[in-house]
């Protein structure tokens, strides 16, 4: 089964750093780019970040530009998602996705959620 | 990055059928096949439904179709049912810099 299992949310204060992790299978995680989107509580999909599969090519939403950082551990058919500086506005509800080869969104993961609150 | 847009809410009765824009810019939707449509559920994660403008992945009933005329692109419901109520994203890429963009979501209510 095709599943992306997403983990390391929590609360955490405005200004602290937080880690996320997507654990990835069934499928050949090394083929495919992998992407970040977030979800406010309430809101709409925004994109947050998205990684090649070798790496190679990383892009970043406006909004977390210099904050946040995107990788990967293909041995470890992993994605991650480094997130420093938070801002209440960060707060959200974190998708890992799976690019298809036509490069749509065709995977999702069911979440983790990020609380940025003193 | 500015956010697709997309009207929000539609409605519809059973059986009808309704129609879901997403307009851009030249620099994403004008400029790339690369539009998708997403449903979500509450409480759920979001399904792809439709990529690369108008083709449907396996499994997703041919009630759902897309096109693209300039910068908008429009999702297609026919033969509304109960289970069709949800939000629907569209997505386009945005080119290497931007990456993608989301619409602000619509939400589909079958009356």
């Amino acid at each position: 089964e095709v599943q992306l299992v997403e983990s390391g949310g929590g609360l955490v204060q405005p200004g602290r750093s937080l880690r996320l992790s997507c654990a990835a299978s069934g499928f050949t995680f090394d083929d495919y780019a992998m992407h970040w989107v977030r979800q406010a509580p309430g809101k709409g999909l925004e994109w947050v970040s998205g990684i090649s599969w070798n790496s190679g090519s990383i892009g970043y939403a406006d909004s977390v530009k210099g904050r946040f950082t995107i990788s990967r551990d293909n041995a470890k058919n992993s994605l991650y998602l480094q997130m420093n500086s938070l801002r209440a506005e960060d707060m959200a509800l974190y998708y890992c996705a799976k690019a298809s080869i036509a490069n749509a969104f065709d995977i999702w993961g069911q979440g983790t959620m990020v609380t940025v609150s003193s | 990055q500015s956010a697709l847009t997309q009207p929000a809410s539609v409605s519809g009765s059973p059986g009808q059928s309704i129609t879901i824009s997403c307009t851009g810019t030249s620099s994403d939707v004008g400029s790339y096949n690369l539009v998708s449509w997403y449903q979500q559920h509450p409480g759920k994660a979001p399904k792809l439904m439709i990529y690369e403008g108008s083709k449907r992945p396996s499994g997703v009933s041919n009630r759902f179709s897309g096109s693209k005329s300039g910068n908008t692109a429009s999702l297609t419901i026919s033969g509304l049912q109960a289970e069709d109520e949800a939000d629907y994203y569209c997505c386009s890429y945005a080119g290497s810099s931007t990456s993608w963009v989301f619409g602000g979501g619509t939400k589909l209510t079958v009356l």
